[in-house]
């Protein structure tokens, strides 16, 4: 079964300290997967995808095959990070291109 | 410029009423996404577009959710009889071309079922 799981629900850091949210997925392929972030009143918007390797905002991802994780992190947390951020998986032998979304977790950044 | 549009934003349907969603998409994009967010849950795949062509439907729920895009850019999210179990927040998305994986999100309709 293709799944996306995010065990936090909720994790809060205070500014400055690391951050990893962590993300795991179930797929027999490869995946395409991405993190999304959603911040107060404002809609889902990509946040980084894998295969571009980009680092955004100051978040990295390493897509770990072996672990099947894609862990979203950050050196130095700051307060504007606070948002619900999904993880998503997109199965690329589907031909659809749909996106398989973990239940979410919420950041918290304490001044 | 503007993004996915949707609307309305909110909506109260008594339970058995049918209701529409209206997805505008981005100028252009050719694939269409439709997505059902529960409370607390991410979001789940409803179905899909490309063009006109619904492709993907395999995600509704039952048979009272219909879907079109009968001119390849304006879509719409039909429930017929609606159930308490339909309340949810209802997301379109759509992307610039078949195999692009970047999806852009509307707002998304919240959708009260009483």
């Amino acid at each position: 079964a293709q799944r996306v799981t995010q065990p936090e629900k909720l994790l809060s850091v205070f500014k400055g300290a690391p951050v990893e949210l962590k993300c795991n997925y179930s797929y027999s392929g490869s995946p395409e997967l991405f993190w999304y972030v959603q911040y107060s009143r404002q809609r889902l918007q990509l946040l980084l995808r894998h295969i571009s390797r980009e680092s955004i905002k100051g978040f990295t991802a390493d897509l770990n095959k072996g672990e099947t994780s894609f862990h979203l992190k950050k050196p130095f947390a700051q307060e504007e990070d606070s948002a619900m951020y999904y993880c998503a998986l997109s199965p690329t032998t589907s031909g659809t291109y749909k996106y398989i979304f973990g239940t979410g977790t919420r950041l918290k950044v304490l001044a | 410029g503007a993004g996915v549009s949707q609307s309305p934003r909110y909506k109260v349907a008594k339970r058995g009423q049918d209701v529409a969603l209206r997805c505008d998409p981005i100028s252009g994009h050719v694939s269409l996404f439709w997505y059902q967010q529960a409370l607390g849950q991410g979001p789940e795949f409803l179905t899909y577009f490309q063009n006109e062509a619904q492709l993907d439907k395999s995600g509704l729920p039952s048979d009272r959710f219909f879907a079109e895009r009968p001119e390849g850019s304006v879509s719409t999210l039909k429930i017929q009889r609606t159930q308490q179990e339909d309340s949810a927040v209802y997301l379109c998305a759509s992307s610039l071309e078949r195999g692009s994986y970047e999806q852009y999100f509307g707002p998304g309709t919240r959708l009260t079922v009483t």
